[in-house]
């Protein structure tokens, strides 16, 4: 059975500080992958989607960044955090041929406050 | 301009009720449609896919979904305290870019 495992739970960080946030997918060879951000209660926006090693494509600019180091393991990170960077990041995979028609499987997301 | 709408924003029925959701998009490019559920402090998961026009049937869930109008319902019969949840209607192009664009969302409330 696949898993997807994403690191930290929740987080309380400053405005100015550096975040890193990962997943790990267990289970699913070289899966699509992908970050995703939701405000509180909000609705949900990529960020960033990864077909492979080492290529992270970008979706839209929020001053973050994302890396694929292995097959099974995605990075969203950024040096400086600021206030709108609140909110809860959510790590996907899809199956590569499943990928054009939308069946994502989310984790169980990281909260992140930013003060 | 948001290529996903949803409405309402939230609802209420009774425990045993029927829910209506609806969704409608902007966008003629969209060809795959989903429903995805998501409780509170957890990942969304998906519940179900339409992607022909007519009804779709899974159990207590029924997906309806009509191309020319671009519009795509969820109706949950015999509602559980357990579907309080916040529903998304998301849409994919087909692309392989596994973007799915998502409504807002509407917060569903069963209460017995």
């Amino acid at each position: 059975a696949q898993t997807i495992h994403q690191w930290p739970v929740a987080e309380i960080k400053a405005v100015g500080s550096p975040l890193s946030l990962g997943c790990t997918i267990k289970g699913k060879s070289s899966p699509n992958l992908y970050w995703y951000w939701q405000a509180t209660g909000g609705t949900l926006q990529q960020l960033f989607y990864s077909i492979t090693v080492g290529q992270v494509e970008s979706v839209v600019q929020l001053n973050l960044s994302a890396s694929r180091p292995k097959d099974d393991q995605f990075i969203l990170s950024t040096e400086k955090l600021l206030l709108s960077h609140s909110g809860f990041y959510l790590c996907a995979w899809s199956l590569v041929l499943g990928s054009n028609t939308g069946q994502l499987y989310f984790g169980e997301g990281s909260k992140l406050t930013v003060l | 301009q948001q290529k996903v709408q949803q409405s309402p924003e939230s609802l209420s029925v009774p425990e045993g009720g029927m829910a209506s959701l609806n969704c409608t998009s902007s966008d003629r490019n969209f060809q795959y449609f989903w429903w995805y559920r998501q409780h509170s402090g957890e990942g969304p998961k998906a519940l179900m896919s339409i992607f022909s026009d007519g009804d779709k049937k899974e159990g207590r869930f029924t997906a309806h979904l009509n191309k020319a109008s671009l519009h795509v319902s969820l109706h949950i019969r015999d509602s559980q305290p357990s579907d309080s949840a916040l529903y998304f209607c998301a849409a994919n192009t087909g692309a392989n870019t596994g973007k799915l664009t998502f409504g807002h969302g509407t917060i569903l409330r069963v209460h017995p």
